[in-house]
C-alpha cells in the first residue's frame, strides 16, 4: 500500500523567511496531494492541493511543487508569518484512498 | 464553501457509559465521510469510511462493535462510542468528500474524555 514520509518533523524560521516541507509518496498511483493545516485544538483546513498532471501550482504565499517520476511534493511558504505557525500534514491519494504523512511542526518566530 | 462541522465539540462521559458524535457536511452533498482519530501530537489515523446508505469499512484493528458509524444521508454521518473507557479518550475528527471530488474536508473535531 502507499507509504508517505514527510521531513522535517519540525521546522523553526523567522517571521519574513521562507519554509519548505517535503513528502515521499511510494505508490505511483496516487495522482492528488492536498496539504492540511492544523491549529491546535482544530481539524485539518486544506490550504493547497494538487493534481498530477501538474508540476506546479502557487496561492499567494503558498506553493505546491510536485515531482512525479521521484515521487516527491513540497509545499513552500514565502514570507512567514506567526499565525503560519502550526501543524502541516501532507497526503497522497487515488479518490477516498488518503494516506497522511506524520506531519510537520511549523513555528514561525517573531 | 466545503463547511464540515461536528457536534458535540467536547465531551466527558463516565467509563462505561455511550458517546454519540455527529458530523455533518453544511453546504455540500457528500456520498464518502471519514472518522479519524488523533492522539496527541500525532498524525491522523484512519478508523473507517462509510458511505451513504451502506456499511462503513473499518481498518484494521479497529472494532466495529464498539465504534457504530451510521451515514444515514448525504450530509450526516454519525460516530456512537459505545462502552467507552478511559482509553478511548482522545480526538476524533470526521471529513466528508463532495460527489465528484477528490478533496476531503475536515470537521473541527470532538475532543472526548473518558472517565
Amino acid at each position: 500500500g502507499e507509504n508517505v514520509e514527510q521531513h522535517p518533523s519540525t521546522l523553526s524560521v523567522q517571521e519574513g523567511d521562507s519554509a519548505v516541507i517535503k513528502c515521499t509518496y511510494s505508490d505511483s498511483a496516487s495522482n492528488y496531494f492536498p496539504w492540511y493545516k492544523q491549529e491546535l485544538g482544530k481539524g485539518p483546513q486544506l490550504i493547497i492541493d494538487i493534481r498530477s498532471n501538474v508540476g506546479e501550482k502557487k496561492d499567494q504565499r503558498i506553493a505546491v511543487t510536485l515531482n512525479k517520476t521521484a515521487k516527491h511534493f513540497s509545499l513552500h511558504i514565502t514570507e512567514t508569518q506567526p499565525e503560519d505557525s502550526a501543524v502541516y500534514f501532507c497526503a497522497a491519494s487515488i479518490w477516498e484512498n488518503f494516506v497522511f504523512g506524520p506531519g510537520t511542526r511549523l513555528s514561525v518566530l517573531p | 464553501g466545503a463547511v464540515v462541522s461536528q457536534h458535540p465539540s467536547w465531551v466527558i462521559c463516565k467509563s462505561g457509559t455511550s458517546v454519540k458524535i455527529e458530523c455533518r457536511s453544511l453546504d455540500f452533498q457528500a456520498t464518502t465521510m471519514f472518522w479519524y482519530r488523533q492522539f496527541p501530537k500525532q498524525s491522523l489515523m484512519l478508523m473507517a469510511t462509510s458511505n451513504e446508505g451502506s456499511k462503513a469499512t473499518y481498518e484494521q484493528g479497529v472494532e466495529k462493535d464498539k465504534f457504530l458509524i451510521n451515514h444515514a444521508s448525504l450530509t450526516l454521518s454519525t460516530l456512537t462510542v459505545t462502552s467507552a473507557h478511559p482509553e478511548d479518550s482522545s480526538f476524533y475528527i470526521c471529513s466528508a468528500q463532495p460527489q465528484g471530488q477528490e478533496t476531503q474536508y475536515f470537521g473541527p473535531g470532538t475532543r472526548l474524555l473518558v472517565l
